[in-house]
């Protein structure tokens, strides 16, 4: 177990339709970040919440948004599903915002959600 | 322009065989991270090092062992007496301090370690 908690591990909805992806990230880390890997476009960056606050995005759509609560655990909403959205979402968690304390502090995975779009 | 490349897409060995899994980065940073995770069938994404561009110190942990060289930007990775289990897509993954810690992952070398 990594720390980092992602739930559902699988999802299967029809296109056009909404989820919400949920993340827990390990105790004691303030940033979150989401990826996507698909088959095309292998494993991306879509964004970073540090603290409540959104960090840094990457290749995120306009039709995904994130967000990070109060206790730390954030959720990635898809919206307008289409096929091409069907990929494995992973979190991860880190202590700090940037790059730079980063001793022998390693990054943190999830285990994934797999969303299914059909 | 691709800031990891893999260029090994798939690599099959038989057990007990040596293999190394290339890595070449592109980055203008000069305090930036490099690292390597495993992806088994299951999924997950497994950590197995970091490293910082300050120590280009090889490392070695039981089988594995990490051949770092700022020179030719690479950040190779040596499986000695390979095993099934070894079997996995392996990502090599490229952080720079100025960008935080989002991560640029190579497209991934798929390993099958035939019995």
């Amino acid at each position: 177990d990594s720390g980092v908690t992602q739930t559902p591990k699988h999802l299967i909805t029809a296109t056009g339709q909404r989820v919400t992806l949920r993340c827990s990230p390990r105790s004691g880390d303030l940033s979150v970040y989401w990826y996507q890997q698909s088959l095309d476009q292998g494993l991306q960056f879509l964004i970073q919440y540090y603290n409540g606050e959104e960090r840094a995005k990457g290749n995120i759509l306009e039709r995904f948004s994130a967000q990070q609560f109060p206790d730390l655990h954030s959720e990635l909403n898809l919206s307008s599903l289409e096929l091409g959205d069907s990929a494995l979402y992973f979190c991860a968690s880190s202590i700090s915002p940037t790059g730079g304390d980063q001793s022998n502090y390693g990054y943190t995975f999830g285990s994934g959600t797999r969303l299914t779009v059909v | 322009a691709q800031k990891v490349t893999q260029a090994q897409t798939e690599i099959s060995v038989v057990e007990k065989e040596d293999v190394t899994l290339d890595c070449v980065y592109e980055t203008r940073d000069t305090t930036y991270y490099l690292f390597w995770y495993k992806q088994p069938p299951s999924g997950e994404l497994v950590f197995l090092i970091r490293r910082n561009s300050f120590d280009e110190q090889n490392e070695i942990s039981g089988r594995y062992s990490w051949n770092f060289q700022k020179s030719t930007s690479s950040f190779n990775f040596t499986i000695t007496a390979s095993q099934v289990v070894d079997s996995a897509v392996y990502f090599c993954a490229l952080s720079e301090a100025h960008t935080g810690n989002q991560f640029y992952f190579g497209t991934g070398t798929s390993l099958t370690v035939i019995p």
